[in-house]
C-alpha cells in the first residue's frame, strides 16, 4: 500500500525558513516523480513543484509563485522528498500536500499545516 | 499560463445526475483529471485520462472531454458525493488546476 506522510510543518515568522519531508512507503521511491501542492485556508489547490526520478534527471519545476524561494529535493536511499521554504509569506499559509507522480495524482499525504505569522 | 475554470457551485436532488464542467482553449486536446475532496481530508482522484476510473471509485462516476469543455458527471448522486471538485490538467511542464466546484447535495 502507499503511504506518503507529511512533516515539519509549523508557525514560522515571516521571512524565515522551514522544510517539510514526504516520508514515502509502499513502492519503489526512486522510480517515481514527486509533487507537492498546497491549499490556503478556504481556497482551491495549488501546484507548488515537484521532482522528477533520477531517470529523468532529477530535474525540478516549480509554480510562478513560489520560484526561487522554494526547493525540492530528494533522497531516494531514505524514500523522502523535501520541501524547502525560504523568504516566507504570509500567503505561504497552508496545508502542504505531498503526491507521487508528476501528471496525476492518485496516492496523497494527509498534509501539513504551515502558518506564516509574526 | 493555461486557466481553467470551473463553476464555483453546483446543486442536485439525491438521485439524479450532476454535472460539473472544466473550460480550457482546447482543453480537448489534453488530458483532464478529476479530484473530490472533503472537508479536512486530502484530494481523491476520481477520473484520470479524460473518462478512466481509478480502482475503487464507482462507475457512478465519468467524464467526458472534447472541444473547450471537459465534464465531470456523477450519476444517481448519493449524499456522500457531496466535496469540492476540482479538475487539473498537464501543461508546458507545471500543473494547472480549475478553481474548484462545490457540489451540494439537496
Amino acid at each position: 500500500e502507499v503511504q506518503l506522510v507529511e512533516s515539519g510543518g509549523g508557525l514560522v515568522k515571516p521571512g524565515r525558513s522551514l522544510r517539510l519531508s514526504c516520508t514515502a512507503s509502499g513502492f519503489t521511491f526512486g522510480d517515481y516523480a514527486m509533487s507537492w501542492f498546497r491549499q490556503a485556508p478556504g481556497k482551491g489547490l495549488e501546484w507548488v513543484g515537484f521532482i522528477r526520478s533520477k531517470a529523468y534527471g532529477g530535474t525540478t519545476e516549480y509554480a510562478a509563485s513560489v520560484k526561487g524561494r522554494f526547493t525540492i529535493s530528494r533522497d531516494d536511499s531514505k524514500s523522502i522528498a523535501y520541501l524547502q521554504m525560504n523568504s516566507l509569506k504570509t500567503e505561504d499559509t497552508a496545508v502542504y500536500y505531498c503526491t507521487r507522480g508528476d501528471y496525476y495524482f492518485q496516492h496523497w499525504g494527509q498534509g501539513t499545516l504551515v502558518t506564516v505569522s509574526s | 499560463s493555461y486557466v481553467l475554470t470551473q463553476p464555483p457551485s453546483v446543486s442536485v436532488a439525491p438521485g439524479q445526475t450532476a454535472r460539473i464542467t472544466c473550460g480550457g482553449n482546447n482543453i480537448g486536446s489534453k488530458s483532464v483529471h478529476w479530484y473530490q475532496q472533503k472537508p479536512g481530508q486530502a484530494p481523491v482522484l476520481v477520473v484520470y485520462d479524460d473518462s478512466d476510473r481509478p480502482s475503487g471509485i464507482p462507475e457512478r462516476f465519468s467524464g467526458s472531454n472534447s472541444g473547450n469543455t471537459a465534464t465531470l458527471t456523477i450519476s444517481r448522486v448519493e449524499a456522500g458525493d457531496e466535496a469540492d471538485y476540482y479538475c487539473q490538467v498537464w501543461d508546458s511542464s507545471s500543473v494547472v488546476f480549475g478553481g474548484g466546484t462545490k457540489l451540494t447535495v439537496l
